[in-house]
């Protein structure tokens, strides 16, 4: 059974942090994405990796994928209020392109 | 920018009942998928869908739930008697290379 942790489950930080959210598997995955969902709404698609030790930025956000494409992780820099919300992480299987969601981390940035 | 529809956004039903939750997935997308999220718990696959047929499901699909592509643009899921513990949000997704995702129907089953 493919499994993906991610850590730290919740975290509250105060704007202008850093802030680095990890997503963890034994297992490898074809592709990976992150995704941010916001109460009541579906997972709204951020960026997807392919190739291990890709990395890709996203205005403030920069997504890595690891080199043996089992974990990934996602960087935020200088964290504003308006980045609060629900960050998953999700892994493709290569098989039928289903995906295998991360067990999700909160993030609440305070003003 | 394309998106998925789901339809209704929300939907109470007794237990017992039959439900029919409706996704109109983007129209050249080839995969589709549903996925449901029991409040507080993560996301999970429950079928996916190409080419007219199931492709693969999981354990949570049984013989309670079905899929219809009725008429080339409409994507259905079916729960034939549904159960207190059906209660979730339920997300439509459709894919060439990356889930997009529908807003999701809340089932509410009392």
């Amino acid at each position: 059974t493919q499994l993906l942790e991610q850590s730290p489950q919740f975290l509250s930080i105060q704007e202008g942090e850093n802030l680095t959210v990890y997503c963890n598997s034994s297992s490898v995955f074809s592709s990976l994405q992150w995704y941010r969902q916001e109460p009541g709404e579906g997972p709204v698609l951020l960026v997807t990796v392919v190739t291990g030790g890709e990395v890709k930025k996203l205005k403030r956000l920069t997504f890595q994928f690891g080199d043996a494409r089992k974990d990934s992780s996602l960087h935020i820099t200088a964290a504003q209020p308006g980045d609060t919300g629900l960050y998953l992480c999700a892994g493709a299987d290569s098989g039928t392109y289903k995906y295998i969601f991360g067990t999700g981390t909160r993030l609440k940035v305070l003003a | 920018e394309p998106e998925v529809t789901q339809t209704p956004s929300h939907q109470v039903t007794q237990m017992g009942q039959e439900v029919i939750l409706r996704c109109v997935p983007i129209s050249n997308h080839l995969y589709f998928y549903w996925y449901r999220q029991i409040l507080g718990q993560k996301v999970e696959f429950l079928v996916s869908f190409y080419n007219n047929e199931i492709s693969e499901k999981s354990e949570i699909f049984d013989d309670q739930f079905s899929v219809e592509r009725p008429d080339g643009s409409n994507f259905t899921l079916k729960i034939r008697s549904t159960k207190l513990e059906d209660s979730a949000m339920y997300f439509c997704a459709s894919s060439v290379r990356g889930h997009t995702f529908g807003s999701g129907t809340r089932l509410t089953v009392v």
